[in-house]
């Protein structure tokens, strides 16, 4: 069984670009969900998607968006990022909100 | 509003004793809690988790005591490895609820 895999594992932009990052959910599960880790932090919840649609939205600006495909893949985006949104980004995976499995993390910096 | 801590930021034991990490909530809703082990460059790693309806968990070195009057958990780690050298985080969730809930994690020190 694979696990969760994220893409890429570090990537630097300037502050107003935007970025794309990407996730591969484990085999078998269909709901994804994404959270922030700032350093020296624990994760923050992002937003969950299950079965394609947002299913619960965590304090952050609609900047953050996402989408989930029928693989049950998805990607976060960012728009004009700030430099506040460095930081680990964090993929997990589960069956039902069960069994959370989580990826690498992206490594994201904005200078 | 933190509503998952972890006070001590580090913390450091010998091997082969007993590692105690502390946790503690506010929202009385969460009735679910687990613990994720972190290396550096990966992901968290599922560790052991509790229920509102148990006081005590046990896996293998690993044991988890949920105190619901005090809002308070700890995992308890006996005997303490090298391996167990990591970050851990305590996480809390509420039933229906999408998100787990993070303390900001205790970097845990096994020293030879």
């Amino acid at each position: 069984e694979t696990g969760v895999t994220q893409s890429p594992t570090h990537l630097i932009k300037t502050r107003g670009q935007q970025v794309t990052l990407r996730c591969s959910s484990q085999s078998g599960h269909n709901t994804v969900s994404w959270y922030q880790q700032a350093l020296g932090q624990g994760p923050q919840f992002i937003f969950q998607y299950y079965r394609e649609e947002e299913n619960g939205r965590g304090n952050f600006p609609p900047r953050f968006s996402g989408l989930q495909f029928p693989n049950y893949s998805s990607e976060l985006n960012v728009n004009a990022l700030e430099l506040d949104d460095s930081a680990l980004y964090l993929c997990a995976s589960s069956y039902d909100n069960y069994g959370y499995t989580f990826g690498s993390g992206t490594r994201l910096t904005v200078v | 509003d933190q509503q998952v801590k972890q006070n001590s930021p580090s913390l450091s034991v010998q091997e082969g004793r007993i590692s105690i990490l502390n946790c503690d909530y506010t929202n009385s809703m969460f009735d679910y809690f687990l613990w994720y082990k972190k290396y550096p460059a990966e992901g968290p790693t599922f560790l052991i988790s509790i229920s509102s309806i148990k006081d005590k968990n046990e896996d293998g070195r690993f044991t988890v005591f949920l105190n619901k009057s005090a809002k308070h958990l700890s995992l308890h780690i006996v005997p303490s490895q090298p391996g167990d050298s990591a970050v851990y985080f305590c996480a809390a969730s509420a039933e229906g609820a999408q998100k787990l809930v993070f303390g900001q994690g205790t970097r845990l020190t096994i020293n030879p």
